[in-house]
């Protein structure tokens, strides 16, 4: 079946901006996650969903940020007045198990954002 | 001290040899064990999961996994130009997934 896709690719934002990056998880997936990796490192957690509920947000850098998944499939990760310090890859990673262990992350191809 | 651990590299072994990549993380609650690949530009795409202490083998790829010494190690035999890639551990612990920097491998031919 498919896999996770996410839209756009590539972003470019003036700083200031708000972008709104797209994630669809493989089809019956009930965990959704965000990730934000910069050059060199591994992905950083953001925040996690399992079905429409939002279940940790820990991750998210500052209230600029916000993401929703309001039906439990489609999610949108929201950042606001966009800053240089936000230029990095925006990753989005599904699983098909709730909690607990096997918690095996499928990855989508990430949205590179760029802010000038 | 981070909470995953992973030599940077880069880590360059010939054509058939065997690839070694080692990781270590802080979290004792930890219960799943990843490795991903990453291409450069890519995303990681997920290719060995081991969920207790021992070995798994999948093809040319063997995880082992020794939490009383909180160690991940990934092993890939008869190595392949292709192989030439950033790998990355992965410890989860209730959807609390935590990713080291990645291991640079170079395989030459």
């Amino acid at each position: 079946g498919a896999g996770v896709s996410q839209s756009p690719r590539y972003k470019v934002a003036k700083r200031g901006q708000d972008v709104a990056l797209r994630c669809d998880p493989i089809s019956g997936h009930v965990s959704l996650f965000w990730y934000q990796q910069a050059l060199g490192q591994g992905p950083e957690f953001l925040t996690y969903f399992q079905n429409e509920a939002q279940l940790d947000k820990s991750g998210l850098p500052s209230d600029r940020f916000f993401a929703e998944r309001p039906e439990g499939s489609v999610s949108t990760l929201k950042i606001q007045r966009t800053q240089q310090e936000d230029s990095a890859v925006y990753l989005c990673a599904s699983s098909y198990y709730s909690s607990g262990s096997y918690n095996e992350q499928f990855f989508g191809p990430g949205t590179r954002l760029t802010v000038l | 001290q981070k909470e995953v651990e992973q030599n940077s590299g880069p880590l360059s072994v010939p054509e058939g040899a065997i690839a070694s990549l080692n990781c270590t993380y802080s979290d004792r609650g930890s219960q799943s064990f990843f490795w991903y690949r990453q291409y450069s530009g890519k995303s990681p795409e997920l290719i060995m999961s081991i969920y207790s202490n021992g070995d798994k083998e999948d093809g040319r790829f063997t995880a082992q996994l020794n939490k009383a010494s909180q160690y991940v190690s990934l092993l890939i035999r008869d190595s392949q130009p292709s192989d030439s890639a950033t790998y990355l551990c992965a410890v989860d612990n209730n959807n609390d997934m935590r990713f080291g920097a990645g291991t640079r491998l170079t395989v030459k031919p």
